[in-house]
């Protein structure tokens, strides 16, 4: 099965501090995704990598970059946290080259006060 | 552009009615179409996916989903809900193969009434 992880579940920060979210898969994907998640606003796309050292500006990408490095892992950088990023944040992982179905991670749920 | 919708926000079902969910997409080719739960503060399991073949798709937990390329549709259908099954459901399109982004709705939360 694929695996897709993310650091921590829960995660409180102050404002101003800078925030890393991880994310590794086990499937050898090629892409990977960052999405944050609000009520009413659905799923909405931070970033994306199709590649190593390769990223993609999603929809709503302004407070945020990311990194990565190696293939199974996919950081999101808050670079100065704001209380407006208080959201739901999850990972995705597809294999890109034959099916694009993505694989979720748990999420992690930020709290920036 | 690309988009999902999902006309209803809410949706309250007795237990053991039937249920069904509806999509509707905007995309330019070939979609690629997918239904996803989320239990509360869980992540996303892909319930069923749809790219050609027959329309009528099973997927888990006794799901399935009708594509209607006429109506750009893809509704969710179970005959009888479990009171496990209340959950966000979210319907996405995208693109069958190569490098792709999927686009979600905004999500269909399920209550289930005893």
């Amino acid at each position: 099965d694929v695996k897709v992880t993310q650091s921590s579940r829960y995660l409180v920060k102050r404002t101003g501090e800078k925030v890393f979210l991880e994310c590794v898969q086990d499937m050898d994907h090629e892409n990977m995704f960052w999405y944050r998640q609000d009520p009413g606003l659905g799923l909405r796309l931070i970033y994306f990598s199709y590649d190593v050292k390769m990223k993609e500006k999603g929809d709503i990408p302004e407070g945020y970059s990311v990194s990565r490095e190696k293939k199974e892992r996919f950081s999101l950088i808050l670079e100065s946290a704001s209380t407006n990023q208080t959201s739901m944040y999850l990972c995705a992982s597809s294999s890109g080259t034959e099916d694009n179905e993505q694989f979720f991670g748990p999420g992690t749920r930020l709290t920036v006060l | 552009a690309q988009s999902v919708t999902q006309p209803d926000i809410h949706i309250t079902v007795s237990e053991g009615a039937s249920l069904e969910l509806r999509c509707n997409y905007s995309y330019g080719a070939t979609p690629y179409l997918f239904w996803y739960v989320q239990s509360p503060g869980q992540g996303l399991q892909l319930l069923l996916k749809y790219f050609s073949g027959d329309t009528l798709v099973q997927g888990i937990k006794g799901f399935e989903a009708e594509f209607k390329r006429s109506q750009s549709s893809f509704n969710l259908r179970k005959p009888s809900v479990h009171w496990s099954d209340a959950a966000e459901y979210f319907c996405a399109v995208g693109k069958a193969f190569g490098y792709s982004t999927l686009t979600f709705g905004k999500g269909t939360m399920l209550l289930v009434s005893p």
